[in-house]
């Protein structure tokens, strides 16, 4: 089965300093990866996927994660944090494959932005 | 822009209650998903449904069950409720072949 370990529990870091949270998924076949945000007191919204090509992707908000095969990783950064980047943000996988796809979850990463 | 409603955003219930949780999604989305998060746990998969009256187990089943029958409208059963399911459930949609996956804003349940 697939798995997905989030190395960080909590990330502190100051407003406008760089920042990386770090995703390691188990699978060797072929995957869709994601990154979803959780607001205080709100759902999950995709912040941003993989499903192939450039392994290079970004968000609109200035978030970028860099798929690695050979690492198995999916780690997510910004050059410049803001105190509204304030959140928990979960990785996940899901099959290449169709039908029902199930994503499966990281044990998710609370960023905290101190002023 | 989807839709995804679950119908209380808190709920607080009696050990030993049933408890029904309700999800409704406006995409005309094949595949519907209940999810519990945890502290440090993440979004553990409880059901998924791919189609009407189809369902399938995800990795923590035990004390629950879901029904569909309609597409659009997918719920979660605790059958007989118990401390250990105060949690917050999150509902979920997709098309089938997705690239993406839409969320409802939460119930968080208390069982007292």
């Amino acid at each position: 089965a697939q798995s997905v370990t989030q190395l960080d529990s909590q990330v502190p870091v100051f407003e406008e300093a760089p920042v990386e949270l770090r995703c390691n998924y188990s699978s060797s076949v072929s995957v869709y990866l994601f990154w979803y945000v959780q607001y205080p007191n709100q759902g999950l919204q995709l912040l941003l996927k993989y499903l192939s090509g450039s392994t290079l992707v970004e968000s609109i908000n200035g978030f970028e994660a860099e798929f690695n095969k050979s690492q198995t990783s999916f780690h997510l950064r910004k050059p410049s944090v803001h105190i509204s980047d304030t959140a928990e943000y979960f990785c996940a996988v899901s099959d290449g494959g169709g039908g029902a796809q199930k994503l499966v979850f990281g044990q998710g990463t609370r960023l905290t932005i101190n002023p | 822009d989807v839709k995804v409603t679950q119908s209380s955003r808190y709920l607080v219930k009696r050990t030993g209650e049933k408890v029904f949780l309700e999800c409704v999604q406006d995409m005309d989305h094949e595949n519907m998903f209940w999810y519990r998060q945890d502290p440090g746990l993440g979004l553990r998969l409880i059901y998924f449904s791919y189609d009407v009256k189809m369902k399938e187990k995800g990795d923590i089943p035990e004390g629950y069950s879901v029904s569909r029958e309609k597409k659009e409208r997918f719920s979660l059963i605790l059958e007989s409720a118990s401390t250990n399911q105060t949690s917050m459930y999150l509902c979920a949609s997709s098309f089938i072949g997705w690239t993406e996956a839409f969320f409802g804003q939460g119930t968080r349940l208390t069982v007292v």
